[in-house]
């Protein structure tokens, strides 16, 4: 398996611009997650799904994010429209729910810049 | 509400010598415990899942152990080599009620080993 992956690797965009990171998780895994990770606070939780619904968005920070599952192979994080302080390095992660294992694997993050 | 904290949140030792890293979790209904890697710029590379049922877990020169009746996880590296140089992240995934699937982080403990 080529395990999650996550495009674009790096994105520079404007303040105000849209911005579209895509997931693509580890087949036959049934819960997907978007974390962002910065220096001041860490990993920190965004939204995650389960059987592509959503099941907790509670670490989305503002209106202006919003995520997406609309099969099991694919994801969206679309923050409209974005500031600088968005920056930071926004990962993806699946996992199975089968009872022997129930570990993350991560993509490999977007860093987004926002100017 | 569970919280993760990892201490030291940096260390530096010459190479060749055997460490450990701590791990405190705060509510000891765990699901599993996970340790993580992540060298700069980099995603999370999963380094040993431990199960709540289980004691430790082993891979090459790393082993984990885990007490869920004291909070605590350590992670064992024998004979460090510059090449262990990275950040390590423990992550645990609450039980019972809180048993949502989703992973609570650590803050980190990033390693330095010298030539």
């Amino acid at each position: 398996d080529a395990g999650v992956i996550q495009s674009p690797r790096h994105e520079v965009t404007e303040m105000g611009q849209e911005v579209t990171l895509r997931c693509k998780p580890i087949s036959g895994h049934d819960y997907l997650f978007w974390y962002r990770q910065t220096m001041m606070r860490g990993l920190e939780l965004l939204i995650y799904f389960n059987n592509n619904v959503p099941i907790d968005d509670s670490g989305m920070p503002e209106d202006r994010f919003s995520a997406k599952m609309p099969n099991a192979s694919f994801s969206t994080l679309k923050i409209q429209p974005s500031e600088p302080r968005d920056s930071a390095v926004y990962f993806c992660a699946s996992s199975f729910s089968g009872r022997r294992n129930y570990g993350y694997t991560f993509g490999s993050g977007t860093r987004l810049t926002v100017v | 509400k569970q919280e993760v904290t990892q201490i030291p949140a940096a260390l530096s030792v010459p190479e060749g010598e055997n460490l450990v890293l701590n791990c405190s979790f705060t509510d000891s209904a765990i699901y599993n415990l996970q340790w993580f890697r992540q060298d700069p710029g980099k995603g999370l590379t999963s380094l040993l899942l431990i199960q709540s049922s289980q004691r430790e877990q082993t891979s090459g020169r790393l082993n984990a152990s885990l007490d869920k009746s004291s909070g605590r996880s350590t992670l064992y590296i024998a004979a460090s080599q510059p090449g262990d140089s990275a950040t390590y992240l423990c992550a645990v995934r609450p039980d019972g009620s809180s048993n949502t699937g989703k992973l609570i982080f650590g803050q980190g403990t990033t390693l330095q080993v010298k030539p």
